[in-house]
């Protein structure tokens, strides 16, 4: 199994609601990533996790809270969102944190904040 | 920080003409430079990727070039195809630190 999977594809939701997006890679890979974005702009780093610990966090909101359950699984709690965390967020992975390695991505999921 | 520029913003190039599209980077510690391709609706895919020891690394019909002195890295595509269409950002880092992505260039391939 060579993919990142994300679910939900898609994600409507209030301001007031709380929900979870899921990442899920086979691949034996130690570093995980999330990424936020915007419409035809690169995507942008918000944390970093290593052997499933919190290494780096760049100064996001709290209404985004993320954990790392396993080796395999990354998820980003949502709560209190505002418009315009409207965007597409993406989950990466990558083999650990020594030295190089490639980044690879999922499909993202699409998220609308009403 | 890393800063990385990328030009053009878009390119437009007939079917089976080649394309390039350059970046130039701020940081000279940095040693590590991917390519991905975008399509629409899809996640970024790692297409090829220099390291700082290389000068230049070829994969089919994609290649990437790497000036360390100018610090500035090209990707070339050849015989274009039109399912080369889609949006390609360079990226830079030093180790596995975090990427810094350069703008992005929609590449569209006329038939």
């Amino acid at each position: 199994d060579t993919e990142v999977t994300q679910t939900p594809k898609h994600l409507v939701m209030g301001m007031t609601n709380k929900k979870s997006l899921k990442c899920e890679q086979h691949m034996g890979h130690r570093a995980m990533y999330w990424y936020k974005q915007k419409a035809k702009k690169p995507p942008e780093l918000m944390f970093v996790y290593s052997y499933e610990k919190l290494s780096i966090n760049e100064s996001v909101p709290s209404r985004f809270s993320p954990e790392c359950p396993n080796s395999s699984l990354l998820n980003l709690h949502l709560h209190a969102l505002q418009p315009e965390d409207s965007a597409l967020y993406l989950c990466a992975s990558s083999q650990d944190r020594i030295g190089i390695r490639e980044q690879f991505f999922g499909p993202g999921t699409r998220l609308t904040v009403l | 920080g890393e800063n990385v520029e990328q030009h053009p913003s878009t390119l437009s190039v007939q079917e089976g003409d080649s394309a390039v599209i350059k970046c130039t980077y701020s940081d000279s510690a940095s040693n590590y430079f991917p390519w991905y391709k975008q399509e629409l609706g899809k996640g970024p895919q790692l297409i090829i990727d220099i390291r700082s020891n290389v000068g230049e690394k070829k994969d089919q019909r994609i290649a990437v070039t790497l000036n360390k002195t100018a610090k500035h890295f090209s990707l070339h595509i050849t015989e274009t195809q039109p399912e080369d269409s889609a949006v390609y950002f360079c990226a830079a880092s030093f180790g596995n630190e975090k990427l810094t992505f350069g703008t992005g260039t929609r590449l569209t391939i006329i038939p």
